[in-house]
C-alpha cells in the first residue's frame, strides 16, 4: 500500500499569497494518478487536481498542479478567501487507493 | 445530473449489524466503479475500498478488510456498505463517491453513530 504524506500539517497565509502544498509517496504512483481534493466544512470534497496536474472541470486557473513520480505539489498562486480549506491527495495508481492525511489552509 | 443519493443518517449499538446504501442515477452506472470513503469527526479521508459494478471485483484496504463488506446491485443502481458487528470506533461519516479520475461525484454522506 503506497502511503502518502502531505506537509505542512498547517499553512497560515493570507489572502492574496502563494500557497504550494507538498504530498510525497513512500513508493512511486503509477501512471502518476495522483489526485488533489479541497474539502470545506460541512461539505464533500471536490475533485481539484488530477493526473498529478490535470485541472478538474470548473477549477480556477489559480490552482494548479505538478510533480511525478514520490513528489507532488498543489500550487494556488494567489489566495482567495474562499480557498481557505482542508486539502487532501490521493492516489489510484494501484489497486489499493490511498490517501495522504491533509493539510489545513488557514488564514 | 449525475447523483449519488445515500441512505439517512443511523445509530446503532455496539455489536449490531448495518447495511447502508447509495443509489447512483443520471450515468450509466454499469460503467464505473463505487468507492467508499470514512471521515471520523474532525479528522481526515480514508479510502475503505471500490466494488466494481457487477461485482467482479471488489477491493479492501487492509484497515478495513474483514471489518466491513462492499456490494452492489447494478439492477437498482445501488451500491452498499455493511457491518455484522459495529464497534463504538465505526462512528463517523461514510461517503460513497463514483470513481473516474479521481472521486469525481459524491454522496453526500450518512453520519452512522455507534454508542452503547
Amino acid at each position: 500500500e503506497i502511503v502518502l504524506t502531505q506537509s505542512p500539517g498547517t499553512l497560515s497565509l493570507s489572502p492574496g499569497e502563494r500557497a504550494t502544498l507538498s504530498c510525497r509517496a513512500s513508493q512511486s504512483v503509477p501512471g502518476n494518478h495522483l489526485v488533489w481534493y479541497q474539502q470545506k466544512p460541512g461539505q464533500v470534497p471536490r475533485v481539484l487536481i488530477y493526473d498529478a496536474s490535470t485541472r478538474a472541470t470548473g477549477i480556477p486557473d489559480r490552482f494548479s498542479g505538478s510533480g511525478s513520480g514520490t513528489d507532488f505539489a498543489l500550487i494556488i498562486s494567489r489566495l482567495e478567501p474562499e480557498d481557505f480549506a482542508v486539502y487532501y491527495c490521493q492516489q489510484h495508481g494501484t489497486s489499493l487507493h490511498t490517501f495522504g492525511q491533509g493539510t489545513k489552509l488557514e488564514i | 445530473e449525475v447523483q449519488l443519493v445515500q441512505s439517512g443518517a443511523e445509530i446503532r449499538k455496539p455489536g449490531e449489524s448495518l447495511k447502508i446504501s447509495c443509489k447512483g442515477s443520471g450515468y450509466t452506472f454499469t460503467t464505473y466503479r463505487i468507492a467508499w470513503v470514512r471521515q471520523k469527526p474532525g479528522k481526515g479521508l480514508e479510502w475503505m475500498g471500490l466494488v466494481r459494478p457487477g461485482g467482479s471485483d471488489t477491493r479492501y484496504s487492509p484497515s478495513f478488510q474483514g471489518q466491513v463488506s462492499l456490494s452492489i446491485d447494478d439492477s437498482i443502481t445501488t451500491a452498499y456498505l455493511q457491518w455484522s458487528s459495529l464497534k463504538a470506533s465505526d462512528t463517523a461519516i461514510y461517503y460513497c463517491a463514483r470513481h473516474n479520475t479521481g472521486l469525481d461525484f459524491w454522496g453526500q454522506g450518512t453520519l452512522v453513530t455507534v454508542s452503547p
